[in-house]
């Protein structure tokens, strides 16, 4: 069965520490996995990694993929209060468009 | 960027009335949308996939008769919850596949609590 975890599900932080989400998947066919970060409603899309080994990077957030592995990490620097969030890790299945979704990371960031 | 929208934003309805949740992508067609349930602290979980023009495919779990499911145009999708229950009190999610890279846009959520 196709599954997608995450890694830790909550996380307390404070304002300027760095974080690492883990996104671990077992897809049979595994074609792109995607971050989003879901604050009240739905998800906002954040990267989408197809490759192993290149790092994306947007601001103080970046994610890799290790196809090897069966892995990605998401990371934020100098965090702010404003990335409190949930963090989702989808995986989409090759010639379905179908996203599974990981179980999330729930982020605090406290001033 | 491409837009999807769903009405109502939120819905509170009695025990044992059906609600129509509406999916629809403004500025693309859409030939695959998919439906997603989300409860409290918990991750999206995809309820079935709709085909514009086709029968839904549904999820493992998910009961099609109890979640009404129609693509009736390549920019239109609905969700009928049918003689909802306070269990069926859940954020629904729909997604629709568009643009050149066939990327998935998801539509803001509807609330949807049943008393």
């Amino acid at each position: 069965e196709d599954k997608v975890v995450q890694s830790p599900l909550s996380l307390v932080v404070h304002e300027g520490d760095t974080v690492t989400l883990n996104c671990s998947y077992e897809v049979t066919n595994f074609r792109s996995l995607l971050w989003y970060k879901q604050e009240k409603k739905a998800p906002t899309f954040l990267f989408m990694l197809t490759s192993s080994g290149i790092e994306k990077k947007s601001g103080r957030l970046s994610s890799i993929l290790d196809k090897k592995e069966l892995f990605s990490i998401l990371n934020i620097t100098a965090t702010q209060t404003g990335d409190s969030a949930i963090y989702l890790c989808a995986v989409e299945v090759s010639g379905t468009y179908k996203y599974i979704f990981g179980t999330g990371t729930r982020l605090k960031v406290l001033a | 960027g491409a837009v999807v929208s769903q009405h109502p934003s939120w819905v509170i309805c009695k025990s044992g009335t059906s609600v129509k949740i509406e999916c629809r992508s403004l500025d693309f067609q859409a030939t695959t949308m998919f439906w997603y349930r989300q409860f409290p602290k918990q991750s999206l979980m995809l309820m079935a996939t709709s085909n514009e023009g086709s029968k839904a495919t549904y999820e493992q779990g998910v009961e099609k008769d109890k979640f009404l499911i129609n693509h009736a145009s390549l920019t239109l999708s609905t969700l009928t919850v049918t003689s909802a229950h306070p269990e069926d009190s859940s954020f629904y999610i729909c997604s629709a596949i568009g643009g050149p890279y066939n990327e998935q846009f998801f539509g803001p959520g509807t609330r949807l609590t049943v008393l």
